[in-house]
């Protein structure tokens, strides 16, 4: 069975500061997934990862997979504040598309 | 170019009865996946429709079923409503059975049962 977990669930971070979250799953995957939600929203799309060592950028947002470690992190650079949200990262396995619990990411000023 | 649209946004139902939600994707999108979002979690799959059958299922009962008609927009029904129920009911379109990338999601349908 496919499970996804993301760590950390919580994290609070000062504007200006770096930080990475962490996808980790457990079998192969065909890609992944990461999106955004906003209280009380959908889902924004912010990546798409389809093979290993796939790397891209948006902004602030790094995000890169490691299909052999079963890995994938979105990397945050120099923080601001209008990139509180909380964070998903999703893995398809067989059609299955299955989710981690999220990042519940809050930035300080 | 309108996205994928859900309706209602919005609903009240007592234990017992019955919902449909509906959702059209986005243009040009042939393949709709259903999702249970509670609240402080995480979306949870129930299952996807291509080519107006069921490809795959998530773990939720029958009373979960589904519906995709030929111009590809779809319906979810609940039968027999839980208070568990309670959440907010996400669609997704993507183009070619999702084999092909991105999986645009709707604004949501929120469902309480009282």
């Amino acid at each position: 069975e496919l499970k996804v977990e993301q760590n950390p669930l919580f994290l609070s971070m000062q504007e200006g500061k770096n930080y990475t979250i962490y996808c980790n799953y457990s079998t192969t995957s065909d890609r992944l997934y990461w999106y955004r939600q906003d209280p009380g929203k959908s889902l924004e799309s912010l990546f798409v990862l389809l093979s290993n060592g796939a790397v891209k950028q948006e902004g602030r947002l790094m995000a890169s997979l490691d299909t052999k470690a079963r890995l994938s992190t979105l990397h945050i650079t120099a923080a601001v504040h209008d990139l509180s949200a909380t964070y998903f990262c999703a893995v398809v396995r067989d059609d299955k598309i299955i989710f981690g619990k999220g990042t519940r990411l809050h930035i300080l000023p | 170019d309108a996205g994928v649209t859900q309706s209602p946004t919005h609903l009240i139902k007592t234990r017992g009865q019955q919902v449909t939600l509906r959702c059209s994707p986005k243009s040009g999108h042939d393949t709709v996946s259903w999702y249970q979002q509670a609240l402080g979690q995480g979306p949870q799959f129930i299952f996807q429709y291509y080519e107006e059958e069921e490809r795959q299922r998530g773990n939720f009962p029958d009373r979960f079923s589904g519906h995709q008609f030929p111009n590809y927009s779809s319906e979810l029904n609940v039968n027999a409503l839980l208070l568990g129920d309670s959440a907010l009911y996400l669609c997704a379109s993507s183009l070619n059975g999702g084999n092909t990338g991105e999986l645009f999601f709707g604004e949501g349908s929120r469902l309480t049962v009282l």
